[in-house]
């Protein structure tokens, strides 16, 4: 079946850098990602989400960039900090008629000081 | 505040006596779901709902039951739960009916002897 999954189960990222967290997905009729992140012992709290009508969204310090040529999605956090500290989630919908999403495994986003 | 609210948030049982995790919102949301969460495999979706007296079958259907009587509630049931049932679960909610964006509860952390 189809599925999503991440390129890399952890990142180390110093404070203060900027940080990529990266998504493969392999269903070409996907019509929406979204990215989550959850800290330890909370549920996963909303970061942004983008439509495969655009390949570009800004939020505040995070970008979301999707290629639907090669079917990646990326996050990027702009001067990451200690808060930043958790787990990523991308998560896709499968195109008009499909009523769910599907969750990557996840990557573990380890800020340093 | 809006939000979404699970109870109980911790919850240990033995094998085959019936159990029901709540789950409400206050947001006037259409769409609710149940997930589980364990090591390595991201969310899992359990059942969805999309509206009133309307749910499905999500990937891990097997052992569960839901209902969707009222708007603002989707009890999660498990008539004879088993170790394998022991897991993290999410309740969460979306205004729009296709899925998108959804919020989620705190987690309810069940552990099945």
């Amino acid at each position: 079946g189809e599925s999503v999954g991440l390129h890399l189960p952890t990142l180390s990222v110093q404070e203060g850098d900027n940080s990529i967290i990266n998504c493969a997905y392999s269903n070409s009729a996907s019509d929406y990602f979204i990215w989550y992140k959850q800290e330890s012992g909370k549920g996963p709290q909303f970061i942004i989400d983008i439509r495969s009508n655009m390949d570009k969204r800004q939020g505040q310090r995070v970008t979301v960039l999707l290629n639907k040529t090669v079917k990646h999605l990326s996050l990027q956090i702009a001067a990451t900090q200690p808060g930043d500290s958790a787990v990523y989630f991308c998560a896709e919908k499968g195109g008009s008629n499909d009523y769910k999403l599907s969750f990557g495994a996840g990557t573990t986003v380890t800020v340093r000081a | 505040e809006a939000q979404v609210t699970q109870n109980p948030r911790y919850l240990i049982t033995v094998t085959g006596k019936k159990l029901t995790v709540t789950c409400s919102q206050n947001m006037n949301h259409e769409y609710m779901s149940w997930y589980r969460q364990d090591p390595g495999l991201g969310l899992r979706q359990i059942y969805y709902s999309m509206n009133v007296e309307v749910t499905d079958k999500g990937d891990v259907p097997e052992g569960y039951k839901v209902s969707r009587k009222e708007k603002r509630n989707f009890p999660l049931i498990l008539e004879s739960p088993s170790p394998n049932q022991t897991s993290l679960y999410f309740c969460a909610s979306s205004l729009s009916r296709t899925a998108e964006t959804q919020y989620f509860g705190p987690g309810t952390r069940l552990l099945v002897l």
